[in-house]
């Protein structure tokens, strides 16, 4: 299985200010024919189900706020959200997709 | 936009068999580019992918859980179920239906709320 790892586990961060979310799987989730990442970033606030934010590592589904951008490559990603909103606070999950569905462990963000 | 609905009961007791129906509307099992998948989340161990199954019918299911896991589709109801047998306590968890987007084993871009399932005598 591909081990998902997600740091910190838990992060409080100032209204307006930066978060980051870092994932990384134990093995390259890059698919060398098409040089695309197979990882996926969803944000579960309390009593609901997971909400896709990102697909391939840095694609934004529909409707998802430009604040929330996703980057790295190979093993190493990161969830960044720039400008933190009250509404932000949830947890945060990667999923690899590359060989079989594994999840990170989850990121609780909370406001400072 | 497709919506999906678990439903079943609540409470299984030990050794016996977990079934729960995931309802689609919106949107239609036999769409192509689709799996149909069922995950569970516990405080335990967190987000597990059960397994999915396609409207053929092909199926593929976690190996951790392949023994007992049965996942089946009715295109004529537009549902999917999903069986899971000699059920112990570690198998209590909030039960999610999703859809998953056909790429390699696919990512999930739309959920059900979700059902608790308690696993007690």
């Amino acid at each position: 299985d591909i081990v998902m790892t997600q740091s910190p586990d838990s992060l409080a961060v100032s209204l307006g200010e930066r978060a980051t979310i870092t994932c990384k799987s134990s093995q390259s989730l890059l698919y060398n024919s098409n040089n695309k990442n197979y990882l996926a970033w969803y944000q579960q606030k309390p009593g609901q189900p997971p909400k896709l934010l990102i697909s391939w590592a840095s694609t934004r589904e529909s409707g998802v706020p430009d604040r929330f951008s996703g980057g790295g490559s190979g093993t190493d990603f990161t969830l960044t959200i720039s400008s933190l909103q009250a509404e932000d606070v949830a947890v945060y999950y990667c999923q690899q997709y590359y060989d079989w569905v594994t999840f990170g462990q989850g990121t609780r963000l909370e406001i400072k | 936009q497709v919506q999906l609905q678990e439903s079943g009961p609540g409470l299984v007791k030990p050794s016996e068999t977990l079934s729960l129906t995931c309802t689609v509307s919106g949107g239609s099992v036999s769409e192509n580019n689709y799996y149909w998948s069922w995950i569970r989340q516990s405080p335990g161990k967190g987000l597990e992918w059960i397994g999915y199954i396609y409207h053929s019918g092909t199926t593929n299911y976690s190996p951790s859980l392949k023994s007992r896991v049965t996942i089946s589709v009715d295109t004529s109801k537009n549902h999917f179920s999903l069986k899971l047998s000699s059920v112990t306590a570690a198998d209590t968890a909030l039960y999610y239906c999703a859809r998953q987007v056909e790429v390699h084993s696919g990512f999930f871009d739309s959920w059900g709320q979700g059902t608790l399932v308690t696993v007690s005598s």
